[in-house]
């Protein structure tokens, strides 16, 4: 059964600062996708890496995923209040039949 | 566009009950899956759907039916509520089954209480 553990679960921060949340596996997956959702929402698609090593970025946020695909990371440059939300990674393999596999969240809050 | 959309918002069951959480697409996607979402536990996928008249169990499927007569609608039954089944539950489509590169897209979200 292929897992996907998130850290931290629970972040709290003042505007400004700089954080990093991993999403970690003994599994190799094909693709790692990030999204965030905000309260009463469906998740929302941020980015998906697909081959090792790859890095993206999205204004503020990097997302890296690693050489031998089993991990990913997601850092935030200067937190604002609107990046407070709930942030998952979800993992597709080819040998799952498609079927993506989720973290299980980190929730971020970022005071002013 | 409405993208997905999920009824009804909220709801409240009492332990046996039965009810029909409905799930609609307007972007003429070949996926469609629910999840369930909760505290801790991030989304857990319960049933899938790769087209009209196809469907397979996730991870989760104990206590829970789906069905897909149409490629727009994908409804997931509970047959006799339990309070187990209290949880905020997700549709969510994107197009084919293999491209698990492609983006979920969610609904909004159907909170449901078992008493």
């Amino acid at each position: 059964t292929q897992l996907l553990e998130q850290s931290p679960q629970f972040l709290s921060i003042q505007e400004g600062e700089n954080l990093t949340v991993y999403c970690n596996s003994s599994s190799v997956f094909s693709s790692l996708q990030w999204y965030r959702q905000e309260p009463g929402e469906g998740p929302v698609l941020l980015v998906t890496v697909v081959t090792g090593g790859e890095v993206k970025k999205l204004k503020r946020l990097t997302f890296q995923f690693g050489d031998a695909r089993k991990d990913s990371s997601l850092h935030i440059t200067a937190a604002q209040p609107g990046d407070t939300g709930l942030y998952l990674c979800a993992g597709g393999s080819s040998s799952n039949t498609g079927k993506l596999i989720f973290g299980q969240g980190t929730t971020l809050q970022v005071k002013p | 566009n409405a993208g997905v959309t999920q009824t009804p918002k909220f709801q409240v069951l009492k332990t046996g009950q039965s009810m029909t959480l409905q799930c609609a697409q307007d972007m003429n996607h070949e996926y469609m899956s629910w999840y369930r979402q909760d505290p801790g536990m991030g989304l857990r996928l319960i049933h899938y759907s790769v087209g009209a008249g196809i469907t397979d169990q996730g991870e989760v499927p104990n206590g829970y039916n789906v069905s897909r007569s149409t490629t727009e609608d994908f409804p997931l039954r509970l047959l006799s509520a339990a309070p187990s089944q209290t949880s905020v539950y997700f549709c969510a489509t994107r197009t084919g089954l293999l491209s698990y590169n492609s983006p979920l897209h969610f609904g909004n979200g159907t909170r449901l209480t078992v008493t």
